[in-house]
């Protein structure tokens, strides 16, 4: 099946900071989704985005479809961007989503 | 967005009993849910794709007598985690897709004693 990598692993910022997550993907995909999930658990859609570019207020994302990568970009970091960082994709024919193994992001003030 | 609910937030249970967890759509009528469980610092599996009307799919690995699931309409689906044991505590997590975009519920924490 689809593989999801996504890096880094880990990453500890300062409050004001701009960062960069990234996510390669073995195959093409459909169907590419990043997820914010907070300290209870609960995953946040941030952006669908299976092409192109998007942006959100602090956030914007771009996927490089016939590359396989996407980028999350945060910008001006705020303590409450802590969480980990996930994306997800789905397999060409199939609905169900692969994650990545995440992100864990931590701002300190 | 939709909107998902599950039900119980969390739970504690002792080895062998049985436990059922609920999945709400409360905006939208979904044909397929989907479950998966994440245990700590890691990140989720699914486990089954749950289908209103007909019998769930299960992932390679994942025992379909141990986790029953039921998607009796196009709001509900129920995954019952049946003779329980520690190893199967984890943070269950239900989602449903509407358009392209798949939305997920707040989970429910399993913990068996």
């Amino acid at each position: 099946g689809i593989q999801v990598e996504q890096s880094p692993p880990d990453l500890i910022l300062q409050e004001g900071a701009n960062s960069t997550l990234r996510c390669n993907f073995s195959d093409s995909v459909n169907n590419l989704q990043w997820f914010h999930q907070n300290p209870w658990g609960q995953l946040i859609n941030l952006f669908y985005i299976p092409s192109g570019t998007k942006q959100n207020g602090r956030l914007s994302a771009t996927t490089v479809a016939t590359e396989r990568y996407s980028l999350l970009y945060i910008s001006s970091s705020q303590t409450t961007d802590s969480g980990v960082y996930f994306c997800a994709v789905e397999d060409q024919g199939a609905q169900k989503l692969v994650f990545g193994q995440g992100t864990r992001l931590t701002i300190n003030p | 967005g939709a909107v998902v609910s599950q039900h119980p937030s969390w739970v504690i249970c002792k080895s062998g009993t049985s436990v059922k967890i609920e999945c709400r759509s409360l905006d939208f009528q979904a044909t397929t849910m989907f479950w998966y469980r994440q245990f700590p610092k890691q990140s989720l599996m699914l486990m089954a794709t749950s289908n209103e009307g007909s019998k769930a799919t299960y992932e390679q690995g994942v025992e379909k007598d141990k986790f029953l699931i039921n998607h009796a309409s196009l709001t509900l689906s129920t995954l019952t985690v049946t003779s329980a044991h520690p190893e199967d505590s984890s943070f269950y997590i239900c989602s449903l897709s509407r358009v392209w975009e798949q939305f997920f519920g707040p989970g429910t924490r399993l913990t068996v004693l």
